[in-house]
């Protein structure tokens, strides 16, 4: 299973973005990025997905380096809601469906 | 609300009994999925269903669990003689037929508590 490398915890303010970085060196040219997240006393939730060009949807943006070595999650004005853990797991095209969770990093906002 | 929806919510019972859990996943999604999740971790994958045929096992599944999914809809995963090692919470999750763009929707879990 491709790995990915996210930090522990990050911290950030209400109405501020938040970039949310994960690195996957090893991915490979079939890998989807994706990123789900896990608010308290909840399952994981789908946020976003991608392959190579960056992708918007209602609840954040991805952005996915040139070398698809890397990419972050933008939540563009973060509120209380939003503090959960947030996973970023590479998932190939075909094969294996099941979801490879790491550690994830714990995103806390400050009011 | 037509989500994944899993019953009990929490479940407590002494170490050596058997304890069922139910999943019910969205109604038109024909894979179904089983994760585990210790505090502190990120759920872990034990299996999934495609329809009603079980594809893939995780070494994690041992021969004190078992999953069905009779009738392709509904699922059951059942752990025989508890441990103390067994409490976590057990997630199912549920997506549409296809490649690895899919994504999965999950319930709010199972908490297992063994006394």
């Amino acid at each position: 299973d491709a790995k990915t490398t996210q930090p522990n915890s990050m911290e950030s303010n209400e109405e501020e973005p938040v970039h949310l970085p994960c690195n996957h060196s090893t991915i490979s040219g079939t890998d989807y990025i994706h990123w789900y997240r896990q608010l308290p006393s909840q399952g994981p939730e789908y946020v976003i997905h991608g392959l190579t060009s960056n992708v918007n949807n209602r609840m954040a943006s991805l952005a996915i380096a040139e070398d698809r070595k890397s990419s972050t999650l933008i939540l563009h004005r973060a509120t209380l809601r939003d503090a959960a853990v947030y996973y970023c797991i590479l998932r190939p095209l075909q094969g294996a469906q099941k979801l490879v969770f790491g550690q994830g990093t714990r995103l806390t906002i400050n009011p | 609300d037509t989500g994944v929806s899993q019953d009990p919510r929490h479940k407590i019972t002494k170490r050596g009994q058997n304890v069922t859990f139910r999943c019910d996943p969205i109604s038109e999604h024909n894979r179904l999925y089983w994760y585990r999740q210790t505090l502190g971790q990120g759920p872990e994958f034990l299996t999934y269903f495609q329809n009603e045929a079980q594809l893939e096992k995780s070494r994690l599944l041992s021969d004190r669990f078992s999953a069905e999914r009779p009738k392709g809809s509904f699922s059951t995963l059942e752990i025989q003689r508890t441990e103390q090692g067994d409490s976590a919470m057990y997630l199912c999750a549920s997506s549409s037929f296809g490649s690895g763009n899919q994504p999965q929707h999950f319930g709010d879990g199972t908490r297992l508590s063994i006394l």
